[in-house]
């Protein structure tokens, strides 16, 4: 049973289209994520949901939009396409709350903006 | 403001060996410190974690010691072994909003 799940995998697009990547957790946690990994591999949080209501939000270009349906999903919509968007995106979820929690990973999404 | 750092950023070890990677935040409300290890094409897990009432937390090969008041942490590993080899990511969650900056990542590499 996959906990994190992300589709597409791969996503080829030209410059200047509109995308989105959808991810589902099944493991019943309230805190969702978006992260950008880039090719040095730095793993940069973009945007945080808790129980679908929008709780981190980095300086991330507006052409960038999350959308939580219900506290399971967590899609990104992008605008525009950019050459630097070109990145693996994951999804993440998490049990919220303080002290800290592990974070479940998605599989990734690889973007290649052509 | 927030920063997390890795040292070293490649390192490369003998079967067998020991090796150390050492991550230091500069958040002192952190209380949470995970260790993430992402095989090549593969998605980040958690390998251990530590919490700042304990100083030392040790699974089979692999064991984090933590000096919360130099903000540092590093992650030990024992008895390498090719299957280690991978990106290692080191976190400090700010645990306010569950915001985790993650460490630039250090890549190991075990020769056979």
């Amino acid at each position: 049973d996959t906990a994190v799940s992300q589709t597409p995998k791969y996503l080829v697009t030209q410059m200047g289209n509109d995308k989105s990547i959808k991810c589902e957790q099944n493991l019943g946690h309230d805190t969702m994520y978006w992260y950008k990994q880039d090719s040095k591999k730095f793993l940069k949080i973009m945007f945080s949901y808790n129980n679908k209501e929008l709780i981190i939000n980095e300086t991330v270009p507006n052409r960038f939009s999350p959308k939580s349906p219900d506290k399971a999903h967590l899609n990104l919509h992008i605008n525009s396409l950019e050459l630097g968007d070109s990145a693996v995106y994951f999804c993440a979820s998490s049990q919220g709350g303080t002290g800290g929690r592990e974070q479940f990973f998605g599989p990734g999404t690889r973007l290649t903006v052509l | 403001g927030e920063n997390v750092e890795q040292h070293p950023s490649t390192l490369s070890v003998q079967e067998g060996d020991s090796a150390v990677i050492k991550c230091t935040y500069s958040d002192s409300a952190s209380n949470y410190f995970p260790w993430y290890k992402q095989e090549l094409g593969k998605r980040p897990q958690l390998i251990i974690d530590i919490r700042s009432n304990v100083g030392e937390k040790k699974d089979q090969r692999i064991a984090v010691t933590l000096n919360k008041t130099a903000k540092h942490f590093s992650l030990h590993i024992t008895e390498t072994q090719p299957e280690d080899s991978a990106v290692y990511f080191c976190a400090a969650p700010k645990t306010s909003y569950d915001k985790v900056i993650f460490g630039p990542g250090t890549s190991l590499s075990v020769i056979p």
